[in-house]
């Protein structure tokens, strides 16, 4: 079975503050990671995917196998960052397993 | 490709009335996925589909619940009896299995169960 686990419902920061938004992941082949972002009432979006190691709006984030965690970084944290961002795992059944997301909000 | 395309986008029904929710997935993708989200529950995987056939319908809550794909370019979720707990956004998604292996989301349908 595969498993998507993030542990905060909400993380409010300041403008300018680091930004770290944990996932933890259960899966006992190897996973493909993403993570989605959601903005105000709109659709799901790929942010980015540990395949691609790649920075998407400054954000970044690194797979961690030994600790089963792909953790969503941003040094710098923008009042446009605010929205909920999902962590989802793909195994080989191709099935998308999301986590519960986290809300992010960033005040001025 | 305009991508996921849903309908309707907000929906307000009487409660026991019957709801359907309409999908057109990416063309090409052979997988489609019917999800909901709440607030409590965040987004929940209610059935998903490879080429046209469902699959794994153990996310569906109840027998009130059923979904359809009669063809590659069409899927549709129905609620009957519709509840009040049933409000929610229902999320439909496609994904291929070539190289881009993220799943598309449409905009969503905003359910209101009265």
């Amino acid at each position: 079975a595969q498993r998507v686990t993030q542990p905060e419902k909400l993380l409010s920061v300041f403008k300018g503050a680091p930004v770290e938004l944990k996932c933890n992941y259960s899966y006992s082949g190897s996973p493909e990671l993403f993570w989605y972002v959601q903005y105000s009432r709109q659709r799901l979006q790929l942010l980015l995917r540990h395949i691609s190691r790649e920075s998407i709006k400054g954000f970044t984030a690194d797979l961690n196998k030994g600790e089963t965690s792909f953790h969503l970084k941003k040094p710098f944290a923008q009042e446009e960052d605010s929205a909920m961002y999902y962590c989802a795992l793909t195994g080989g059944s191709y099935i998308p397993t999301f986590g519960r997301g986290t809300s992010l909000i960033v005040h001025p | 490709d305009a991508g996921v395309i849903q309908s309707p986008r907000h929906e307000v029904t009487e409660m026991g009335q019957e709801v359907t929710l309409r999908c057109k997935p990416i063309s090409g993708h052979d997988y489609l996925f019917w999800y909901r989200q709440t607030m409590m529950r965040g987004l929940e995987l209610l059935i998903y589909f490879n080429n046209n056939v469902p699959i794994d319908d153990s996310g569906m809550p109840e027998d009130r619940f059923s979904a359809k794909m009669p063809n590659a370019s069409f899927s549709t979720l129905k609620i009957q009896p519709s509840e009040p707990r049933d409000s929610a956004v229902y999320f439909c998604a496609s994904r291929g299995t070539g190289m881009e292996t993220e799943a598309f989301f449409g905009q969503g349908t905003r359910l209101t169960v009265v």
